[in-house]
């Protein structure tokens, strides 16, 4: 049975530049949900993606972007890319609508660093 | 707005011995409680949850944790530390059928031999 995966493992990017992190949910899933997590800090929700579709969002501004494809894996977009957007981004799975709605899977992440 | 306070930043405790980790949450309904574990560059693994019913929970790993409604805790707890429980552990709390995940800051175990 396969876990969350991401890629790529780690990025390095410079200051304004784009990124595109990507994501396959555990099998069985179907919704997948973005997490920030800043050094020494708690992840913090960025997105959540259901049917294709952004369903929920964290505060964060627009230059974080999302999609999710028919095979329910996803993709986080970011623009103009800033020296505090250097964190670790992890991706959890979970199944819509059913009593596991709330138990999330996580991913290893994708460490970015921005110069 | 939800969210979840982890009073100990780190905790030092000698192998052997027991372990609490705090968590205190901030939610006007029922909540959905979580811990979670993260080892030094990896993802969050899940300890254990509490949904409803039984108000201490057994997850993985010998780790149990208590709801308290009457505190807004929901503390983890293990009888006997082993040298491997090293890592960062989370609490973390979701509003039913929300699914949005808000974490604690976290705490950090080390664990002495």
């Amino acid at each position: 049975d396969a876990g969350v995966t991401q890629s790529p493992t780690h990025l390095i990017k410079t200051r304004g530049q784009q990124v595109t992190l990507r994501c396959s949910p555990k099998s069985g899933h179907d919704t997948v949900s973005w997490y920030q997590q800043a050094l020494g800090q708690g992840p913090q929700f960025i997105f959540q993606y259901y049917e294709e579709e952004e369903r929920q969002r964290g505060n964060f501004p627009d230059r974080f972007s999302g999609h999710q494809f028919p095979n329910y894996s996803s993709e986080l977009n970011v623009n103009a890319l800033l020296l505090g957007d250097s964190a670790l981004y992890l991706c959890a799975s979970s199944l819509y609508g059913t009593y596991a709605y709330n138990e999330q899977f996580f991913g290893p992440g994708t460490r970015l660093t921005v110069l | 707005a939800q969210s979840v306070t982890q009073p100990d930043i780190h905790i030092t405790v000698s192998e052997g011995a027991s372990l609490e980790l705090r968590c205190n949450y901030s939610y006007g309904a029922t909540p959905y409680l979580f811990w979670y574990v993260q080892s030094p560059g990896q993802g969050l693994q899940l300890l254990l949850k509490y949904f409803s019913g039984d108000t201490l929970v057994q997850g993985i790993k010998g780790f149990e944790a208590e709801f308290k409604r009457s505190q807004s805790s929901f503390n983890l707890r293990k009888p006997s530390v082993h040298w491997s429980d090293a890592a960062e552990y989370f609490c973390a709390v979701s509003q039913e059928y929300g699914n949005k995940l808000v974490f604690g800051a976290g705490t950090i175990l080390r664990v002495k031999s």
